[in-house]
C-alpha cells in the first residue's frame, strides 16, 4: 500500500516571499500521479498541481512548482510571491496508474499555510 | 458548466440512527468518489462508483455503503451511526473513462456530527 508523509503541521510565510511545504510517499510502484490540492476554509479541495511520475521535468503552474524527485521519493511544493489567497490546507495525494485504484487518492496529513502581512 | 453540488451541507444525526447523503458529479462526469475527512485520521477514500458500479473501495466497515443512479448522482448511507462517524464527507468526480488521467473535481462536502 501507498502511504504520503507531509511533515510540516503548519507553515508561515510572508506576503510576497516564498515558501515550500515537503511531502515524502511511498510506493512500489513505477509509474504514478502526484498531486497538490488547496482546501480553503471554504472547505472544497482544489487541485493545485499535478506530477506524472515518468516526466522528469518538474510541473509548474504560474506561482505554483514542484521539486520531484523519484529516486528519493520526494515531492516538496513551491509557492513564490506568496499572496493572502494561498492561506489554506495543503495535501499532497498520491494516485495509482492501477486501472483497478485508479480514482483512489491518498493523501497526506496536510500542511496548514499561512500567510502574513 | 456547475460544479460538483453535495446535499445537505450540514448534518446532525444521534448514534444508532442512519444517514444518506447526496452528491451530484459535474454533468458528462460518470464517475464519483467518495471521502472521509476527520482530524484524526485524515482524508480516506471511501469508495468510487463508476456507470453504477461500485469500482473500488477503501478500509471501512460495511456500515459504510453506497449507490450510483443512471444520471451519474450518487448517494452514500451510514448505517448504525456512531460518535467517530462524524466528519466531512467529500465527494470527487471525473470523466471516469479508460484515459489514464482524469482530474477529480471537489465537492463541497457535507459536515455530519453524530451525537
Amino acid at each position: 500500500a501507498q502511504t504520503v508523509t507531509q511533515s510540516q503541521p503548519e507553515m508561515s510565510v510572508q506576503e510576497a516571499e516564498t515558501v515550500t511545504l515537503s511531502c515524502t510517499y511511498d510506493t512500489s510502484e513505477s509509474d504514478y500521479y502526484l498531486f497538490w490540492y488547496k482546501q480553503p476554509p471554504s472547505r472544497q479541495m482544489i487541485l493545485v498541481i499535478r506530477q506524472e511520475a515518468y516526466k522528469q521535468q518538474n510541473a509548474t503552474e504560474n506561482r505554483f512548482s514542484v521539486n520531484f524527485q523519484k529516486a528519493a521519493k520526494s515531492f516538496s511544493l513551491k509557492i513564490s510571491d506568496s499572496q493572502l489567497g494561498d492561506a489554506a490546507m495543503y495535501f499532497c495525494a498520491y494516485r495509482s496508474l492501477n486501472t483497478g485504484t485508479a480514482s483512489k487518492l491518498t493523501f497526506g496529513t496536510g500542511t496548514r499555510l499561512q500567510v502574513t502581512l | 458548466k456547475a460544479g460538483v453540488t453535495q446535499t445537505p451541507r450540514y448534518l446532525i444525526k444521534t448514534r444508532g440512527q442512519q444517514v444518506t447523503l447526496s452528491c451530484s458529479p459535474i454533468s458528462g462526469h460518470r464517475s464519483v468518489s467518495w471521502y472521509q475527512q476527520t482530524p484524526g485520521q485524515g482524508l480516506q477514500f471511501l469508495f468510487e462508483y463508476f456507470s453504477e458500479t461500485q469500482r473500488n473501495k477503501g478500509n471501512f466497515p460495511g456500515r459504510f455503503s453506497g449507490r450510483q443512479f443512471s444520471n451519474s448522482r450518487s448517494e452514500m448511507n451510514v448505517s448504525t451511526l456512531e460518535l467517530g462517524d462524524s466528519a466531512l464527507y467529500l465527494c470527487a468526480s471525473s470523466l471516469g473513462g479508460l484515459a489514464l488521467y482524469n482530474e477529480q473535481f471537489f465537492g463541497p462536502g457535507t459536515r455530519l456530527t453524530v451525537l
